[in-house]
């Protein structure tokens, strides 16, 4: 397995754009969760999904944030408006039953 | 102004001897607990978990311990190697009650000297 595939890897966009990331989970997982990693407050749980369905987004910082998980071998974490504050790492990791939780590389978000 | 980030105790070991990492958790409710290594430009790294039911769990060169009483857990590396160098993470979650989500220690900086 490919592992979980996270685009793009960099994302460089002016204040006020719509930001699309991407992630792409292990097949055959269940869970699914989208993580913002910064100097600040290091890793942080915005939301996650089981078997497609949102269980627990009370980590997503504001509206501006959502996320959707259209199929299990797809989903989309969607900032708009970018703001600077935003500026940081994304990860996507999944899982299966509870275990194995893997992440993906990450996507490095620059908002100018 | 100058952002202040966090500030990642660091641990410096020779080449060749073991490292010892230590966390503290916060949730006595936890039951599920995971290590990762972060390198540098690279997604967290699965090494080793350990359920609530267990003490002790060994892998290859590595051992986590687990102290329910304290709420401490310790990741000790064998024969530490210069590729060990990276940010080490703890993780504790739950695997009943629906908490499936993981919440993360600040880490702590693992540097190999050779």
């Amino acid at each position: 397995d490919a592992g979980v595939i996270q685009s793009p890897r960099h994302e460089v966009t002016e204040m006020g754009q719509e930001v699309t990331l991407r992630c792409k989970p292990i097949s055959g997982h269940d869970y699914l969760f989208w993580y913002r990693q910064t100097m600040m407050r290091g890793l942080e749980l915005l939301i996650y999904f089981n078997n497609n369905v949102p269980i627990d987004d009370s980590g997503m910082p504001e509206d501006r944030f959502s996320a959707k998980m259209p199929n299990a071998s797809f989903s989309t974490l969607k900032i708009q408006p970018s703001e600077p504050r935003d500026s940081a790492v994304y990860f996507c990791a999944s899982s299966f039953n509870n275990y194995g939780y893997t992440f993906g590389s990450g996507t490095r978000l620059t908002v100018v | 102004g100058e952002s202040v980030g966090l500030h990642l105790p660091t641990l410096s070991v020779q080449e060749g001897d073991n490292s010892i990492i230590n966390c503290a958790y916060s949730n006595s409710a936890s039951d599920y607990f995971i290590w990762y290594k972060q390198e540098s430009g690279k997604g967290p790294q699965f090494i080793i978990d350990i359920r609530s039911n267990m003490d002790k769990r060994q892998g290859q060169r590595v051992t986590v311990l687990l102290n329910k009483t304290v709420k401490h857990l310790s990741l000790q590396i064998a024969a530490t190697q210069p590729g060990d160098s990276a940010v080490y993470f703890c993780a504790e979650g739950g695997l009943t009650g629906g908490g499936n989500k993981l919440t993360f220690g600040t880490g702590t900086q693992l540097k190999v000297e050779l």
